[in-house]
């Protein structure tokens, strides 16, 4: 399976909005609607913000929403934060019982 | 509340295997399953696996077919992973997290194995 592409960072200042791409291919998040999407802070474990491509679990703030258009999702943080700082990936369901994560981009809040 | 405890950090030589473990509570074991997903250092996450608990059956990511075994027992609500002929770039930090309809929700502390000669 081949990674999915991500942006390797992205930067915002407090109060703007942002978006995250994770570009794919008709295997994968052309395919399906599932697509999720991890927030990790250093030397912690990744943490689920959206899932089903725009699904939100509980508790997680509603400035985070996902969308996606053809083989490509997107990631967007509306309303940045300083705590917003983190590393994000998406995750992409691949056929065949398997799944494949985009390479991750490094969200920096200016 | 839901829980995943991964063993301790290994170091092992070259052509070594390792096997790490998943003990979960806080739920009912058969009713999920379980990924595991690695992070070398500085680097992104990477999908190994998926073991559904309820069949017994495992499903690798196509670069870890032949190198890596998952395994459970249910009487102790522990998941196994096993990979084999290890080099220095299986080195990492393994999770394993708990599957809810295609994306994990809760996520183990992660082990850190170290190939080293």
């Amino acid at each position: 399976q081949v990674a999915l592409t991500q942006p390797a960072s992205v930067s915002g200042s407090p109060g703007q909005s942002i978006t995250i791409s994770c570009t794919g291919a008709n295997s994968d998040v052309g395919s399906y609607n599932l697509v999720s999407w991890y927030q990790q802070n250093p030397g912690k474990a990744p943490q689920v913000i959206i899932y089903d491509v725009s699904q939100r679990p509980s508790g997680v703030s509603n400035r985070f929403s996902g969308s996606k258009s053809g083989n490509t999702a997107s990631l967007t943080i509306s309303g940045l934060q300083a705590e917003d700082e983190a590393d994000y990936y998406c995750c992409s369901y691949a056929g065949r019982s398997t799944w494949v994560f985009g390479g991750g981009t490094r969200l920096t809040v200016l | 509340q839901v829980q995943l405890l991964q063993s301790g950090a290994e170091v092992k030589k070259p052509g070594a295997s390792v096997k790490v473990s998943c003990k979960a509570s806080g739920y009912t074991f058969t009713s999920n399953g379980i990924s595991w997903v690695r992070q070398a250092p500085g680097q992104g996450l990477q999908w190994m696996g998926w073991m559904s608990i309820t069949t017994g059956y495992a499903h690798y990511a196509q670069q870890f077919q032949g190198r890596v075994t998952m395994t459970t027992d249910t009487s102790t609500s522990t998941v196994y992973m096993e990979l084999r002929s290890l080099t220095s770039d299986d080195t990492a930090v393994y999770y394993c997290a708990r599957n809810v309809s295609g994306w994990s929700d809760y996520w183990g502390q992660g082990t850190l194995v170290t190939v080293s000669s």
